[in-house]
């Protein structure tokens, strides 16, 4: 059975940092490409970023570039994201998603939720 | 900036067909956006239901098919249910691993 659980978030001040994981079972991770996806509250989905199965190539949304970094480590079977400088903005639940080579999501986490707040 | 639009809300009855639309700001949608359709209720993850324009994910009913209908790309509910009360997300490619999701629709069944 295809997994994915999100790990790592919570309440962090604006400013801050948080680094984001996702565990992946019941697949080979190396074949697959990865993203994060995030909803704020009482909002709708937004792409945050996007990685390939290698790692080589890695996309970010405008509202979030250069303060993410997506990384993966497939023989752990894991996948980061590193969140700093956060802002009020980047509330919100965190859910990775297994994109398939036809550009969508097959499986999604549960998702975590992240607060930046003072 | 690309904008994707969606109808912010629809009503159907039980039993009745209803198209949701999914609409680019730059243009017409094609197939070349591999549009997909995702069903989400609050508190859960996304669901997966209709990838590359039309191909059903495994598990979704065959009430729910995808397509192009004019300048968008569109998802039909033939037979609406009381479960199908949703918000709905299309979400466009955009190429160099840039995706565009829709604001969503909500869909009440009433």
């Amino acid at each position: 059975e295809v997994q994915l659980v999100e790990s790592g978030g919570g309440l962090v001040q604006p400013g801050g940092s948080l680094r984001l994981s996702c565990a992946a079972s019941g697949f080979a991770l190396s074949h697959y490409f990865m993203a994060w996806v995030r909803q704020a509250p009482g909002k709708g989905l937004e792409w945050v970023s996007f990685i390939n199965s290698g790692g080589s190539a890695i996309y970010y949304a405008d509202s979030v570039k250069g303060r993410f970094t997506f990384s993966r480590d497939n023989a752990k079977n894991s996948l980061y994201l590193q969140m700093n400088s956060l802002r009020d903005e980047d509330t919100a639940v965190y859910y990775c998603a297994r994109i398939r080579s036809t550009y969508y999501s097959d499986y999604w986490g549960q998702g975590i939720l992240v607060i930046v707040s003072s | 900036q690309t904008v994707v639009t969606q109808e912010p809300s629809f009503s159907v009855s039980p039993g009745g067909t209803v198209t949701l639309t999914c609409g680019l700001s730059t243009g017409s949608v094609s197939t070349s956006y591999y549009p997909s359709w995702y069903q989400q209720t609050p508190g859960q993850a996304p669901r997966t239901l209709i990838y590359s324009t039309n191909a059903r994910s495994s598990g979704v009913p065959d009430r729910f098919s995808g397509s192009i209908l004019g300048n968008k790309a569109a998802l039909t509910i033939t037979g609406a249910q009381a479960d199908d009360e949703s918000d709905y997300y299309c979400v466009l490619y955009m190429g160099n691993g840039i995706w565009v999701f829709g604001g969503g629709t909500k869909l009440t069944v009433l």
